[in-house]
């Protein structure tokens, strides 16, 4: 079993509507949780982080943590066909310095005009 | 515009041949990561460096792989011999370094065939 569980989808939604995804993990020691997206043929790029437990709102999206259950959810508002991608939910450990994250398989979001 | 930048984009190469990848960081930052994505496994991390020593390299296979950071501005990734199973798109990323959570930006990828 893998440490960081996503679902691949794909996820297909009209455009406008509210795109949802999760993640959930085993390592209770994960402190910091991203968002990374994904477009086709690219590298992927940060989107959101959060610390700990929590949400943080970045303009249409917003990342929720619940540590308790071992549970990440980003939410996309008023979803475009730009936000089709992969959407891969990243964690690490609190530590000095450097980062080595542990990612999701993503999930795959086509946003249908 | 910084940015990660990676040689080359594509490669397709027979069984046993050796396989360089190359990585240019960002101007300035310390800690370069190696990645490997597949359909299968997803985002694997194999090695990553800071200030030029290796830090980790446990994902690695190591009778095959092998990674180095000849300078500040180089990071390579050599796979000898390669096999089918290698076929992937390798990423390299590079970061700051810092405590806590640290952005890391990813070049676009080599996508290498193992014939």
């Amino acid at each position: 079993q893998k440490e960081v569980e996503q679902d691949p989808g794909p996820l297909s939604v009209p455009e406008g509507a509210i795109v949802s995804l999760n993640c959930t993990y085993s390592n209770s020691a994960f402190q910091y949780f991203m968002w990374y997206r994904q477009y086709s043929r690219k590298g992927p790029e940060l989107l959101m982080y959060t610390y700990s437990s929590g949400n943080k709102e970045d303009g249409r999206f917003t990342a929720q943590v619940d540590k308790s259950s071992k549970y990440i959810s980003l939410f996309i508002r008023d979803s475009q066909p730009s936000d089709s991608a992969t959407y891969l939910c990243a964690m690490s450990l609190i530590k000095a310095a450097g980062n080595k994250l542990t990612f999701g398989g993503g999930t795959r979001v086509l946003v249908k005009p | 515009d910084a940015r990660v930048t990676q040689t080359p984009r594509h490669k397709v190469t027979e069984m046993g041949q050796e396989v360089t990848m190359r990585c240019q960081p960002i101007l300035g930052h310390n800690t370069v990561f190696w990645y490997r994505q597949t359909m299968m496994q997803g985002l694997e991390l194999l090695a990553y460096f800071r200030n030029r020593a290796p830090l980790d390299d446990s994902g690695m296979p190591k009778d095959r792989f092998s990674a180095e950071m000849p300078d500040a501005t180089l990071a390579t990734l050599k796979i000898q011999p390669s096999e089918p199973r290698d076929s992937a798109v390798y990423f390299c990323a590079s970061g700051l370094g810092l405590a806590g959570t640290d952005t890391q930006y990813f070049g676009p990828g080599t996508r290498l065939t193992v014939l």
